[in-house]
């Protein structure tokens, strides 16, 4: 079983749906958490950090439930701009643990 | 101010040969780390150097060593090589003000033919 677990989609919405991704993770001495995104063929970029009180960037929210270990974000009214993987990732000790990554893709 | 930058962008080698990947880390960073991400998958831990050390390390053979310099910028070399060591390499850097947020650099894209 991998450590970070999130559904590899593809994702296929049109233009201002909403979408909701998934994560569980099993190290239960993981210590923080991010999504991060990663345009084709680019390098992964932080999108956001992922705290238990729910934190919101504009268009974007995430919510971690660490007592299942579960992780969240949800993408409000979606642009074409927002197509990309979006990778789940769990950090202990400055070490990035990966999740293989969910390709969104969003349709005009 | 540079980000992290890496060299070479695109390299293609064959089995059995060796390669070395080099990678700056952006400026105020002391920490260095290596992923390999593999087509379709998330990146994958190799390993950490701080203070010119190894501090940490995935789950990866010992054909793949790294080096830090005085100066903070990294090596990593991958001796033997396979087919399965094609992917593409990224670093990423940080610094005791940015704890667990680690700035990627565009990476390297090895085949080994």
């Amino acid at each position: 079983r991998k450590e970070v677990e999130q559904d590899p989609g593809p994702f296929n919405v049109p233009e201002g749906a909403t979408v909701a991704f998934n994560c569980t993770y099993s190290n239960s001495a993981s210590q923080s958490f991010f999504w991060y995104r990663q345009d084709c063929r680019k390098e992964p970029k932080l999108l956001m950090s992922v705290y238990s009180s729910g934190n919101e960037d504009g268009r974007f929210t995430a919510q971690l439930n660490r007592a299942s270990q579960y992780i969240s974000l949800l993408i409000r009214d979606s642009k074409l701009s927002d197509s990309a993987t979006y990778l789940c990732v769990v950090s202990r000790a400055q070490k990035l643990v990966f999740g293989q990554g969910t390709r969104l893709t969003i349709n005009p | 101010d540079a980000g992290v930058t890496q060299s070479p962008t695109h390299l293609i080698k064959t089995r059995g040969q060796q390669v070395t990947l080099r990678c700056s880390p952006k400026s105020g960073h002391d920490t260095v780390s290596w992923y390999q991400q593999a087509l379709g998958q998330g990146p994958q831990f190799i390993f950490q150097y701080y203070e010119e050390e190894e501090r940490q390390r995935g789950n990866f053979p010992d054909r793949f060593s790294g080096h830090q310099f005085p100066n903070y910028s990294s090596e990593l070399n991958v001796n033997a090589l396979l087919l399965g060591d094609s992917a593409l390499y990224l670093c990423a850097s940080n610094g005791r003000a940015s704890y667990n947020e680690q700035f990627f650099g565009p990476g390297t894209r090895l085949t080994v033919l």
